[in-house]
């Protein structure tokens, strides 16, 4: 059965910390991955996405994301976190016939 | 920003009554979706459709119904609601170019 899991409910980081978020995914054929993020209240914005190619991919607001296949993760990272990047994170994957699933999602808490 | 809005943005019911919740984008896009978000779900599959009149079941459809008469608007329905229902609903569409999913506001709904 086709999932994706981020391992992680919950993390806190400081502001100017690096962050990583996690998550894998469970699915056959090469997965078109998404990173999405929701602040309080508000609807998923996209950060980035992956279909083929670099296994590298830039997003906004300064997010980048890994595709390792060997692994079936999509990592999501950014260098340096602001107070602003505090939001729920969902990693999501696109199935055949345009369904998408998405993970449990993890909460990101940034301290000054 | 893909023109998606979502009505009504809160409602309060009581179980056993019927609740239509009504999505509304401007974009023209064919994919509609409906998702329902649970602390520690995240957002699980309801109902989607693939062009007027053409829908199909997500993961967790026992309850709802859907409707598209027109492009642009996909209804969802709560033939009789039940506290479990109790969620935050959102809409979605698919930029079919890009393959990418844009989301409402979402609608907060308490069964009571």
């Amino acid at each position: 059965a086709q999932s994706v899991t981020q391992p992680d409910i919950h993390i806190t980081v400081s502001e100017g910390a690096s962050l990583e978020l996690r998550c894998n995914y469970s699915y056959g054929a090469t997965p078109y991955l998404f990173w999405y993020v929701q602040s309080p209240g508000q609807g998923l914005q996209l950060l980035l996405k992956y279909f083929s190619g670099d296994t590298l991919v830039q997003g906004i607001k300064g997010f980048e994301a890994e595709f390792k296949r060997s692994q079936s993760s999509f990592n999501l990272r950014k260098p340096s976190v602001h107070w602003s990047d505090a939001a729920e994170y969902f990693c999501a994957v696109r199935l055949t016939g345009n369904q998408f699933y998405f993970g449990t999602g993890t909460s990101l808490t940034v301290i000054p | 920003d893909a023109g998606i809005t979502q009505s009504p943005r809160h409602k309060v019911t009581e179980t056993g009554t019927p609740v239509t919740l009504r999505c509304h984008q401007t974009e023209n896009h064919r994919y509609m979706y409906w998702y329902r978000q649970d602390p520690g779900h995240g957002l699980r599959l309801i109902h989607y459709s693939y062009g007027v009149k053409d829908t199909d079941k997500g993961e967790v459809s026992d309850g709802y119904s859907v409707s598209r008469s027109k492009t642009e608007d996909f209804l969802l329905t709560l033939e009789s609601a039940t506290s479990s229902q109790t969620s935050v609903y959102f809409c979605a569409t698919l930029e079919g170019f890009q393959e990418t999913q844009y989301f409402g506001p979402g609608t907060r709904l308490l069964v009571l």
